[in-house]
């Protein structure tokens, strides 16, 4: 089953905005990734937050995790145009072991509009 | 530098027809590999992972079948393709025997059915 559940579904702002997405999962995790993906494209690793940590910041990127809440949010801070694509939360579980792999949500789709 | 290759970019095969997928990754060795499908406004759908030549776990009972020869090398086969076949193919790798799972994604393969 699917660990990590992305919210909104969709999103569409205004170029110069902040976007949030949010991310919500079930089982203890070692860390949480999120990965960008523009149409037709693969996936690309934007940044990883560990079970230890609370908040990591990577240029306008800004996530933050709360393993009391198993949530994580993806703050995009004075969006452009170019982020318009589809976000992912992946989740790593905190069991090891040869069936222990990253689960991905389904994903967010984000539009900046000009 | 690391590079994964995925080819071809596109496919069009009628249904029965045979199929195979090439990826490939440069630059680093013994690495984990990944086959996902992603159907239209979906999340990812993780149908194999290797950790190893001739080493393939397969997630879902599916039509595809998976191939690790070389170590660089991972093969999506299928003896006769179905329309519910038809999706987007992401090949991903990660490093092997660390508590890190960041993945790298191929460009994919659109794969259409008809």
């Amino acid at each position: 089953s699917q660990q990590g559940e992305e919210d909104p579904q969709a999103l569409s702002i205004q170029e110069g905005e902040n976007a949030t997405m949010n991310c919500s999962y079930k089982t203890s995790i070692n860390n949480l990734q999120w990965y960008r993906q523009n149409s037709g494209r693969g996936l690309v690793h934007l940044i990883l937050i560990r079970s230890n940590e609370r908040e990591k910041h990577s240029g306008r990127l800004r996530v933050t995790l709360d393993t009391s809440k198993k949530s994580s949010s993806l703050l995009i801070t004075a969006s452009r145009a170019a982020d318009t694509a589809s976000y992912f939360c992946a989740t790593d579980p905190s069991v090891t072991g040869a069936n222990s792999k990253l689960t991905f949500g389904k994903g967010i789709t984000l539009s900046v509009r000009p | 530098s690391q590079t994964i290759h995925q080819w071809p970019a596109t496919l069009v095969q009628p249904v029965g027809s045979p199929l195979s997928l090439e990826c490939t990754v440069e630059g680093t060795s013994n690495p984990n590999l990944y086959w996902y499908r992603q159907a239209a406004g979906r999340g990812l759908q993780l149908l194999f992972y290797s950790v190893g030549i001739g080493q393939i776990s397969s997630e879902v009972p599916q039509n595809l079948s998976a191939s690790r020869p070389q170590d660089w090398q991972f093969i999506l086969s299928s003896k006769k393709l179905l329309l519910s076949d038809s999706g987007f193919y992401l090949c991903a790798w990660s490093v092997a025997g660390t508590r890190i799972r960041k993945q790298y994604f191929g460009p994919g393969t659109r794969l259409t059915v008809t």
